[in-house]
């Protein structure tokens, strides 16, 4: 399982762009890389998944470059409803399941 | 997205008593689902794998028989926690797995039951 590592906090203001990267040097072929949001008290709330290139839907984009070895999820124009806590998974599907194992996230606080 | 359920939200019980927690998934079959446990400002922790029709998987350092799971059909897994006691005390979050056409698969998540053992 490639192990990931997030910047542990991150500040913003309302309507600004957020990008937050996600280190994942062992990555392995089979993996795809998904990103999931999480408030305090609920359960993680599924944000996109890809597994090269940019992946974008109603609200986000996911930036992958070449290597794979890295990824950006990008949160446009964010509002204080974002702040929250951001996880980057890596996983192999397409293997019978996928197992994920959760890191420290990132902890976004959106300000007004 | 697919939804993910789970019963109750929230459960409070005396320390020794057992407890069942429900995980649905509402509107698709999931084979394989999962169970974690997260403490205050922690990250989440697998627990175990689900399988419908056999043995669930246990991760390391997590008793089978303390917290027993049962996956009976395709939308329905039961973490039950025997023999509670304070330290069991956390928040139980599941997951189901959705496979796309292309044998691509998302983990969806459920609202998470705080269990509260006195």
């Amino acid at each position: 399982l490639a192990k990931t590592t997030q910047p542990i906090s991150m500040d913003s203001y309302e309507g600004q762009e957020v990008n937050i990267t996600c280190s994942h040097n062992n990555i392995a072929t089979n993996d795809y890389i998904t990103w999931y949001q999480q408030f305090p008290s609920q359960g993680p709330r599924f944000i996109i998944q890809g597994y090269k290139t940019k992946v974008t839907n109603e609200v986000a984009s996911l930036f992958i470059p070449a290597d794979r070895k890295s990824s950006t999820l990008s949160l446009p124009r964010v509002s204080l409803s974002d702040t929250a806590v951001y996880y980057c998974l890596v996983g192999t599907v397409n293997t019978g399941f996928q197992k994920l194992v959760f890191g420290t996230g990132t902890r976004l606080l959106v300000s007004p | 997205g697919a939804v993910v359920s789970q019963h109750p939200s929230r459960v409070i019980c005396k320390s020794g008593t057992s407890v069942k927690i429900e995980c649905r998934s509402l509107d698709f079959q999931a084979t394989t689902m999962f169970w974690y446990r997260q403490f205050p400002k922690k990250s989440l922790m697998l627990m175990a794998t689900s399988n419908e029709g056999s043995k669930a998987t246990y991760e390391q350092g997590v008793e089978k028989d303390k917290f027993l799971i049962n996956h009976a059909s395709l939308t329905l897994s039961t973490l039950t926690v025997t023999s509670a006691h304070p330290e069991d005390s956390s928040f139980y979050i599941c997951s189901a797995i959705l496979r796309l056409a292309g044998a691509q698969e998302t983990q969806y998540f459920g609202p998470g039951t705080r269990l509260l053992v006195l």
